[in-house]
């Protein structure tokens, strides 16, 4: 069973640019996620879609951040403009249901400079 | 809001040693409770999912335990190897939508 893919692994941007990510979970996950995990720190929750609906967003900065997940299925996650604070690693999981054991991507490593 | 904390930070023992890391989270109204491994610069690996009704999972050396009333969760790492150096982040998902709150994780290092 393949597992979360994400794309690109590594981006390298200066600030006020803008950036996206890709991510395709497993199929027939019906939930999906986007994490951000800073150097040292656990991932935090930015968004969470329940097939191509939005559940919770509370801790996405939605002046530059943007998320979508069409069709139910990919999911692109944006930033614009970016900032320095903004350089982590951005984590896609996916699990079969709400509450359900969550899979993780790779991640893609932002640096924002 | 919840809150999770993991003690120890960082932690380094010779190989073949059995270890203990913890994790408490500040509210007991959790749907489940799930261990990640993350390896330098890689994704995360599930370990272990405790549902709120159990008290214990184990899987090979590993055996994580849960006290949702005291907030409280163990790892249990039987005879450590050098293999098992990484990350452990401890997470508990929310009653509502099953939203994970994560630990800062505890920096393990086994050495040969």
């Amino acid at each position: 069973e393949a597992g979360v893919a994400q794309s690109p692994r590594y981006k390298i941007i200066e600030k006020r640019q803008s950036v996206a990510f890709w991510c395709n979970p497993i199929s027939g996950h019906a939930t999906l996620y986007w994490y951000q995990q800073i150097l040292g720190q656990g991932p935090k929750l930015l968004i969470q879609f329940q097939n191509n609906g939005v559940v919770d967003d509370s801790q996405l900065p939605k002046d530059r951040f943007s998320a979508e997940r069409l069709k139910g299925v990919d999911s692109t996650l944006k930033i614009q403009p970016a900032k320095l604070e903004d350089s982590a690693v951005y984590l896609c999981a996916s699990s079969l249901d709400r509450g359900a054991e969550q899979f993780f991507g790779p991640g893609t490593r932002l640096t924002v400079l | 809001k919840q809150e999770v904390t993991q003690i120890p930070a960082a932690l380094s023992v010779p190989e073949g040693e059995n270890l203990v890391l913890n994790c408490s989270f500040t509210d007991s109204a959790i749907y489940n409770l799930q261990w990640f491994r993350q390896d330098p610069g890689k994704g995360l690996t599930s370990l272990l999912l405790i549902q709120s009704s159990q008290r214990e999972q184990t899987s090979g050396r590993l055996n994580a335990s849960l006290d949702k009333s005291s907030g409280r969760s163990t790892l249990y790492i039987a005879a450590s190897q050098p293999g098992d150096s990484a990350t452990y982040l401890c997470a508990v998902a929310g009653t509502s939508y099953g939203k994970l709150t994560f630990g800062q994780g505890t920096i393990l290092t086994v050495h040969p």
